[in-house]
């Protein structure tokens, strides 16, 4: 299995700023990827960040409103941009540690923007 | 592109009964891979069980089992003997070939009665 942290559990934020969520893995990972969940949905997919490369993104999501980082292969942050009420949402890092194999997940951030 | 269906946003079920949640999925690929994770109120991703598509064997955990319909695009899982822990979110994901992000379905919310 994976070990993976994601800071912060849950934050209120003011509209119009910025959140950056962090998540660290116990151990190098290829691929990781960023899901929003919004109150009773499902996962959608906001982006698979790479690491040495920009991260790759899913239509309806800009790199200026969700940048990633990945400095390393243990470690991204996702920066939620100039909030709005409706970025209200759980958002969570997600890592496969090898091919073909089970999804880990962070235990999420809820971010609700007011 | 893969899509994954949970026809079902609701189900209940008596304690120490069993129930079934139902999925389908649609693929052209051949090679894959499909889960059922659990979300309970911590918001945590959860594991259940996973099934590979070129295995005709049913995948078993414990009181989880499900029935892989691989030609009718079918992945039901099985709870016996429900518990109240059982009580959460329970998302059909599937899973490519390579590194590549889970597809998730919408999500059943099993209610478990005492």
């Amino acid at each position: 299995s994976a070990v993976i942290s994601q800071k912060p559990s849950r934050d209120i934020c003011q509209r119009g700023t910025s959140l950056t969520i962090q998540c660290q893995v116990d151990s190098q990972v290829t691929m990781m990827f960023w899901y929003r969940q919004q109150p009773g949905q499902s996962l959608t997919l906001i982006a698979t960040a790479n690491q040495g490369s920009e991260a790759t993104y899913e239509s309806g999501f800009v790199i200026d409103k969700f940048p990633i980082s990945r400095p390393n292969l243990t470690f991204s942050t996702l920066t939620v941009s100039n909030m709005s009420p409706e970025d209200s949402s759980i958002y969570l890092c997600s890592v496969a540690r090898a091919v073909n194999t089970e999804a880990f997940f962070g235990q999420g951030t809820r971010l609700t923007v007011v | 592109a893969q899509t994954v269906t949970q026809s079902q946003p609701e189900m209940s079920v008596q304690e120490a009964e069993t129930v079934t949640l139902s999925c389908t999925y649609d693929t052209s690929e051949s090679d894959y891979y499909l889960f059922w994770y659990k979300q309970p109120p911590s918001r945590q991703m959860i594991l259940v069980i996973r099934q590979e598509a070129y295995k005709q064997q049913n995948a078993t955990e414990n009181r989880f089992s499900v029935n892989f319909q691989k030609a009718a695009k079918s992945f039901s899982l099985k709870i016996s003997d429900s518990q109240l822990g059982d009580a959460a979110m329970y998302f059909c994901a599937w899973g490519g070939s390579g590194n590549t992000p889970l597809v998730f379905g919408k999500g059943t919310r099993l209610s478990v009665i005492a």
